[in-house]
Protein backbone atom coordinates (compact mmCIF):
# COMPACT_ATOMS: atom_id res chain seq x y z
CA UNK A 1 0.00 0.00 0.00
CA UNK A 2 1.72 3.33 -1.28
CA UNK A 3 1.36 6.67 0.57
CA UNK A 4 0.77 8.59 -2.33
CA UNK A 5 -3.16 7.55 -4.09
CA UNK A 6 -2.71 7.26 -7.63
CA UNK A 7 -4.75 5.68 -10.22
CA UNK A 8 -3.66 2.00 -11.13
CA UNK A 9 -4.14 2.97 -15.12
CA UNK A 10 -5.64 5.66 -17.28
CA UNK A 11 -5.89 5.68 -21.07
CA UNK A 12 -6.94 7.76 -23.83
CA UNK A 13 -6.69 8.29 -27.71
CA UNK A 14 -4.50 10.17 -29.67
CA UNK A 15 -4.39 14.22 -29.16
CA UNK A 16 -7.02 13.50 -25.96
CA UNK A 17 -6.17 15.33 -22.79
CA UNK A 18 -5.82 13.01 -20.03
CA UNK A 19 -5.26 13.85 -16.08
CA UNK A 20 -3.32 11.15 -13.21
CA UNK A 21 -4.43 12.26 -9.77
CA UNK A 22 -2.44 11.68 -7.15
CA UNK A 23 -3.40 12.24 -3.19
CA UNK A 24 -1.57 12.30 -0.08
CA UNK A 25 -1.35 13.83 3.22
CA UNK A 26 -0.49 16.93 4.94
CA UNK A 27 2.54 15.44 6.05
CA UNK A 28 3.92 14.76 2.32
CA UNK A 29 2.14 16.91 -0.52
CA UNK A 30 0.73 19.28 2.10
CA UNK A 31 4.20 20.32 3.22
CA UNK A 32 6.16 19.83 0.14
CA UNK A 33 6.26 20.07 -3.56
CA UNK A 34 5.83 16.78 -5.42
CA UNK A 35 7.97 15.31 -8.35
CA UNK A 36 6.49 13.02 -11.54
CA UNK A 37 8.46 10.47 -12.77
CA UNK A 38 7.69 8.64 -16.33
CA UNK A 39 8.98 5.23 -17.39
CA UNK A 40 8.46 3.74 -20.41
CA UNK A 41 8.61 0.42 -20.93
CA UNK A 42 11.97 -1.52 -19.79
CA UNK A 43 13.89 1.94 -18.86
CA UNK A 44 14.96 3.60 -16.08
CA UNK A 45 12.27 6.13 -14.41
CA UNK A 46 12.83 9.94 -15.90
CA UNK A 47 12.13 13.40 -14.02
CA UNK A 48 8.65 14.94 -16.02
CA UNK A 49 8.08 17.22 -13.40
CA UNK A 50 9.06 19.05 -10.35
CA UNK A 51 8.15 21.16 -8.26
CA UNK A 52 4.64 20.54 -8.88
CA UNK A 53 4.31 22.00 -11.77
CA UNK A 54 8.23 23.04 -13.35
CA UNK A 55 9.06 21.37 -16.53
CA UNK A 56 13.11 19.64 -16.84
CA UNK A 57 14.47 21.17 -20.12
CA UNK A 58 13.30 19.31 -22.91
CA UNK A 59 10.12 18.20 -21.82
CA UNK A 60 7.28 19.15 -23.98
CA UNK A 61 4.48 21.73 -22.91
CA UNK A 62 2.07 18.95 -23.74
CA UNK A 63 2.88 18.09 -20.12
CA UNK A 64 2.03 19.99 -17.00
CA UNK A 65 1.00 19.89 -13.48
CA UNK A 66 -1.35 21.00 -10.88
CA UNK A 67 -1.54 21.28 -6.87
CA UNK A 68 -4.19 21.68 -4.78
CA UNK A 69 -3.97 21.26 -0.41
CA UNK A 70 -2.77 17.45 -0.20
CA UNK A 71 -3.48 16.26 -3.62
CA UNK A 72 -1.37 16.98 -7.15
CA UNK A 73 -2.47 16.44 -10.51
CA UNK A 74 -0.59 15.60 -14.02
CA UNK A 75 -2.54 16.35 -17.48
CA UNK A 76 -1.47 15.53 -20.89
CA UNK A 77 -2.83 16.94 -23.84
CA UNK A 78 -2.14 16.35 -27.13
CA UNK A 79 -2.06 12.56 -26.25
CA UNK A 80 0.46 10.44 -27.98
CA UNK A 81 1.43 7.36 -28.51
CA UNK A 82 5.04 7.83 -27.49
CA UNK A 83 3.39 9.27 -24.07
CA UNK A 84 2.41 5.26 -23.35
CA UNK A 85 4.04 4.83 -19.66
CA UNK A 86 3.73 4.61 -15.96
CA UNK A 87 3.58 7.85 -14.16
CA UNK A 88 4.68 8.32 -10.38
CA UNK A 89 4.45 10.62 -8.34
CA UNK A 90 6.42 11.77 -5.12
CA UNK A 91 7.05 13.39 -2.28
CA UNK A 92 9.47 14.15 0.83
CA UNK A 93 7.23 12.96 4.05
CA UNK A 94 7.85 14.58 7.00
CA UNK A 95 6.54 12.37 9.55
CA UNK A 96 8.44 9.11 7.50
CA UNK A 97 11.88 11.42 7.05
CA UNK A 98 12.36 9.94 3.62
CA UNK A 99 10.80 9.83 0.04
CA UNK A 100 7.32 8.44 -0.81
CA UNK A 101 5.96 7.51 -4.43
CA UNK A 102 2.85 7.01 -5.55
CA UNK A 103 1.63 2.90 -7.06
CA UNK A 104 1.96 4.48 -10.52
CA UNK A 105 -0.42 5.17 -13.06
CA UNK A 106 0.02 3.02 -16.62
CA UNK A 107 -1.09 5.20 -19.26
CA UNK A 108 -2.35 3.38 -22.79
CA UNK A 109 -3.11 4.95 -25.80
CA UNK A 110 -5.98 3.59 -27.46
CA UNK B 1 26.13 9.44 -15.71
CA UNK B 2 25.28 6.73 -13.35
CA UNK B 3 26.27 3.27 -13.62
CA UNK B 4 25.44 0.53 -10.83
CA UNK B 5 27.48 -2.60 -10.41
CA UNK B 6 27.10 -5.17 -8.15
CA UNK B 7 23.58 -7.02 -8.53
CA UNK B 8 23.33 -10.82 -8.70
CA UNK B 9 21.54 -14.20 -7.32
CA UNK B 10 22.16 -14.34 -3.24
CA UNK B 11 20.75 -16.41 -0.33
CA UNK B 12 18.12 -15.58 1.46
CA UNK B 13 19.79 -14.37 4.76
CA UNK B 14 23.18 -13.40 2.36
CA UNK B 15 24.80 -9.72 1.98
CA UNK B 16 25.43 -7.71 -1.25
CA UNK B 17 26.93 -4.65 -1.59
CA UNK B 18 26.01 -2.42 -4.65
CA UNK B 19 27.95 0.10 -6.31
CA UNK B 20 26.97 2.93 -8.53
CA UNK B 21 29.75 5.08 -10.39
CA UNK B 22 29.27 8.71 -11.17
CA UNK B 23 30.48 10.53 -14.35
CA UNK B 24 29.60 13.76 -16.27
CA UNK B 25 28.42 15.52 -13.15
CA UNK B 26 30.43 16.77 -9.63
CA UNK B 27 29.20 13.93 -7.66
CA UNK B 28 30.14 15.71 -4.44
CA UNK B 29 27.68 18.33 -4.67
CA UNK B 30 25.03 16.01 -4.95
CA UNK B 31 22.55 14.19 -2.53
CA UNK B 32 22.09 10.36 -3.58
CA UNK B 33 19.88 8.12 -3.61
CA UNK B 34 18.98 4.86 -4.21
CA UNK B 35 15.42 3.52 -5.62
CA UNK B 36 14.22 -0.08 -5.92
CA UNK B 37 11.41 -1.66 -8.08
CA UNK B 38 10.17 -5.47 -7.66
CA UNK B 39 9.07 -7.49 -10.71
CA UNK B 40 5.92 -5.93 -11.75
CA UNK B 41 5.61 -3.50 -9.12
CA UNK B 42 5.89 0.17 -8.48
CA UNK B 43 8.98 2.57 -7.55
CA UNK B 44 10.37 1.97 -3.84
CA UNK B 45 12.87 4.71 -2.48
CA UNK B 46 15.67 3.28 -0.56
CA UNK B 47 17.82 5.32 0.84
CA UNK B 48 19.51 8.83 0.90
CA UNK B 49 23.06 10.20 1.73
CA UNK B 50 23.49 13.87 2.06
CA UNK B 51 26.69 15.58 -0.02
CA UNK B 52 29.14 15.13 2.50
CA UNK B 53 27.60 12.20 4.19
CA UNK B 54 25.95 13.68 7.26
CA UNK B 55 22.49 13.45 6.38
CA UNK B 56 21.10 9.34 5.84
CA UNK B 57 17.95 8.59 5.47
CA UNK B 58 16.24 4.96 4.98
CA UNK B 59 13.18 3.40 4.32
CA UNK B 60 11.50 1.52 7.04
CA UNK B 61 11.67 -1.58 5.22
CA UNK B 62 15.77 -1.80 5.17
CA UNK B 63 16.49 -0.17 8.18
CA UNK B 64 18.98 -1.78 10.34
CA UNK B 65 19.86 -4.24 6.89
CA UNK B 66 20.98 -1.69 4.59
CA UNK B 67 23.91 0.92 4.78
CA UNK B 68 24.45 3.78 2.31
CA UNK B 69 27.66 5.56 1.89
CA UNK B 70 29.51 7.47 -0.81
CA UNK B 71 33.27 8.11 -1.46
CA UNK B 72 33.22 11.58 -3.33
CA UNK B 73 36.96 11.50 -4.19
CA UNK B 74 35.93 8.02 -6.32
CA UNK B 75 32.75 9.30 -7.13
CA UNK B 76 30.90 6.16 -6.11
CA UNK B 77 27.64 5.54 -4.09
CA UNK B 78 27.48 2.40 -2.35
CA UNK B 79 24.31 0.52 -0.91
CA UNK B 80 25.75 -2.46 1.58
CA UNK B 81 22.86 -4.92 1.83
CA UNK B 82 22.34 -7.75 5.03
CA UNK B 83 19.81 -10.36 5.65
CA UNK B 84 18.26 -9.96 2.16
CA UNK B 85 14.77 -11.59 2.01
CA UNK B 86 12.59 -11.98 -1.14
CA UNK B 87 10.81 -8.99 -0.74
CA UNK B 88 14.31 -7.67 -1.83
CA UNK B 89 14.21 -8.52 -4.96
CA UNK B 90 14.43 -6.10 -7.18
CA UNK B 91 16.04 -3.46 -9.62
CA UNK B 92 18.12 -1.09 -7.64
CA UNK B 93 18.63 2.27 -9.11
CA UNK B 94 20.71 4.74 -8.21
CA UNK B 95 19.86 8.56 -8.69
CA UNK B 96 21.26 12.24 -8.04
CA UNK B 97 18.56 14.46 -6.42
CA UNK B 98 18.97 18.33 -7.63
CA UNK B 99 18.42 21.11 -5.75
CA UNK B 100 17.42 23.05 -9.47
CA UNK B 101 15.16 20.70 -10.06
CA UNK B 102 13.20 20.67 -6.68
CA UNK B 103 14.59 18.10 -5.86
CA UNK B 104 13.81 15.64 -8.11
CA UNK B 105 15.77 12.65 -9.02
CA UNK B 106 16.99 14.24 -12.34
CA UNK B 107 19.48 11.99 -13.44
CA UNK B 108 19.04 7.72 -12.82
CA UNK B 109 21.15 4.60 -13.78
CA UNK B 110 20.47 2.00 -15.86
CA UNK B 111 19.48 0.11 -12.62
CA UNK B 112 21.45 -3.29 -11.59
CA UNK B 113 18.97 -6.51 -10.56
CA UNK B 114 19.13 -8.26 -7.35
CA UNK B 115 17.54 -11.73 -7.25
CA UNK B 116 17.31 -13.25 -3.71
CA UNK B 117 16.39 -16.54 -3.97
CA UNK B 118 17.26 -20.29 -2.49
Amino acid sequence: QSVLTQPPSASGTPGQRVTISCSGSGSNIGSNTVNWYQQLPGTAPKLLMYSNNQRPSGVPDRFSGSKSGTSVSLAISGLQSEDEADYYCAAWDDSLDGWVFGGGTKLTVL
Amino acid sequence: QLVESGGGLVKPGGSLRLSCAASGFTFSTFTMNWVRQAPGKGLEWVSSISSRGNYIYYADSVKGRFTISRDNAKNSLFLQMNSLGAEDTAVYYCANQDLASGYGFDIWGQGTIITVSS
